[in-house]
């Protein structure tokens, strides 16, 4: 069974550029939600995937969007990208979303770096 | 709106004792809460995950336990090794939402 995985691993943009952030679920897996990891702190939910649709979302602006695929792989776009963007974003797969009778499981990160 | 809080922040211990990382959360209307480990710079493993109606879970030298009423989790490691050193973040699900809130993590260092 293969873990999650995401791409790229590091990354470093500039102020105002755009990003995408990339996420392939743990085999079975239908649901994808995406997380924030400033130095020092906990990951902050930004947004939950499932078949395709967002069907959560924590308090990030719009600029931060997503998609998921019918392969349940998803992606990460976050536009006009600001100083405080740079973080670990942290990418996590779950088999159901509705009675969360079952964990998550996390993917390496992305480490976004913006100057 | 739920709250996680973990105590200490910080913690350094000699290898081979016994040592429990605290989790608190302010809303007891949860499904799950999970424990993870994270290495610097890297994404979380998953430790254990109790289930609302669990008041445990064991997985080898680690035992997490679940007290919803009163809000609290505790994470025990029996005889820690320097391996161990890492942060150890605890995550509930709560059934308000979606969304999985996270503490700021416990910064464990184990000396050998």
């Amino acid at each position: 069974e293969t873990g999650v995985t995401q791409s790229p691993t590091h990354l470093i943009k500039t102020r105002g550029q755009q990003v995408t952030l990339r996420c392939s679920s743990q085999s079975g897996h239908n649901t994808v939600s995406w997380y924030q990891q400033a130095l020092g702190q906990g990951p902050q939910f930004i947004f939950q995937y499932y078949r395709e649709e967002e069907n959560g979302r924590g308090n990030f602006p719009p600029r931060f969007s997503g998609l998921q695929f019918p392969n349940y792989s998803s992606e990460l776009n976050v536009n006009a990208l600001e100083l405080d963007d740079s973080a670990l974003y942290l990418c996590a797969s779950s088999l159901d979303p509705v009675t969360a009778n079952y964990g998550y499981t996390f993917g390496s990160g992305t480490r976004l770096t913006v100057v | 709106k739920q709250e996680v809080t973990q105590i200490p922040a910080a913690l350094s211990v000699p290898e081979g004792e016994n040592l429990v990382l605290n989790c608190s959360f302010t809303d007891s209307a949860i499904y799950n809460l999970q424990w993870f480990r994270q290495d610097p710079g890297k994404g979380l493993t998953s430790l254990l995950l109790i289930q609302s109606s669990q008041r445990e879970q064991t997985s080898g030298r680690l035992n997490a336990s679940l007290d919803k009423s009163s809000g609290r989790s505790t994470l025990y490691i029996a005889a820690s090794q320097p391996g161990d050193s890492a942060t150890y973040l605890c995550a509930v699900r709560d059934t308000g939402g979606f969304k999985t809130i996270f503490g700021a993590g416990t910064r464990l260092f184990v000396k050998a």
